[in-house]
């Protein structure tokens, strides 16, 4: 199973700034995803990297609001640009793997960075 | 948009009891069901996916059934222990396989088991 590595693990930052998080990961993947859970919500997809062309936004999720690079198949950043309270959040990066004995696949995510916005 | 809830919200529960939560989902559409395990300051950790209509999965102290004619899996936790205290996610996969890793996940289930 893919070990994914993110940092940073947590920050607070000010309202009106940008923060890039970094996805590392142990093996080549085709797609990496980017995910956010707000306080007391679901786990949302914001978007999905795939190396070598632009980024797969989720409806309610933009580019210029979430840029997202991916220079290799196994490292990936997501930017939290002009950051507000709202943005509070817990962001996971994650891959798909065959889940073991058979064609399903899970994914697997890295450790989140938890986001606090003031 | 897909309506994927979870109850209950919370849950505390003593050592030694057994547990169990509820994931419903849409009926139609359906191509996996997921649950995942996510601790305080972990990774959230897969536990089960589930594909037939009936089957039902165990891994330790914990199974899970799936009915996805009705749009429901529980998730059942025999003999709770305080390490199992995480927050429990079922997510739905209506995808077909040809969209990886856009699963739709409930708001979870979080449960706390008291020593």
């Amino acid at each position: 199973s893919a070990v994914i590595s993110q940092k940073p693990s947590r920050d607070i930052c000010q309202r009106g700034t940008s923060l890039t998080i970094q996805c590392q990961v142990d093996s080549q993947v085709t797609m990496m995803f980017w995910y956010r859970q707000q306080p007391g919500q679901s786990l949302t997809l914001i978007a999905t990297a795939n190396q070598g062309s632009e980024a797969t936004y989720e409806s309610g999720f933009v580019i210029d609001k979430f840029p997202i690079s991916r220079p290799n198949l196994t490292f990936s950043t997501l930017t939290v640009s002009n950051m507000s309270p709202e943005d509070s959040s817990i962001y996971l990066c994650s891959v798909d793997e065959g889940a073991s004995g058979g064609p399903l696949r899970e994914l697997f995510f890295g450790e989140g960075s938890r986001l606090t916005v003031l | 948009i897909l309506n994927v809830e979870q109850s209950p919200q919370s849950l505390h529960v003593q050592e030694g009891d057994s547990t169990n939560f509820t994931c419903s989902f849409p009926s139609s559409n359906f191509y996996a069901l997921h649950w995942y395990r996510w601790e305080t300051a972990k990774s959230p950790e897969a536990l089960f996916v589930m594909t037939l209509n009936g089957d039902e999965k165990k891994k330790g102290r914990i199974s899970a059934t799936l009915n996805t004619k009705e749009g429901y899996s529980y998730l059942y936790i025999k003999g709770s222990q305080p390490e199992d205290s995480a927050t429990y996610l079922c997510a739905f996969d209506n995808a077909g396989g040809t969209s990886y890793g856009k699963l739709t996940f409930g708001q979870g289930t979080i449960l706390t088991v008291h020593p």
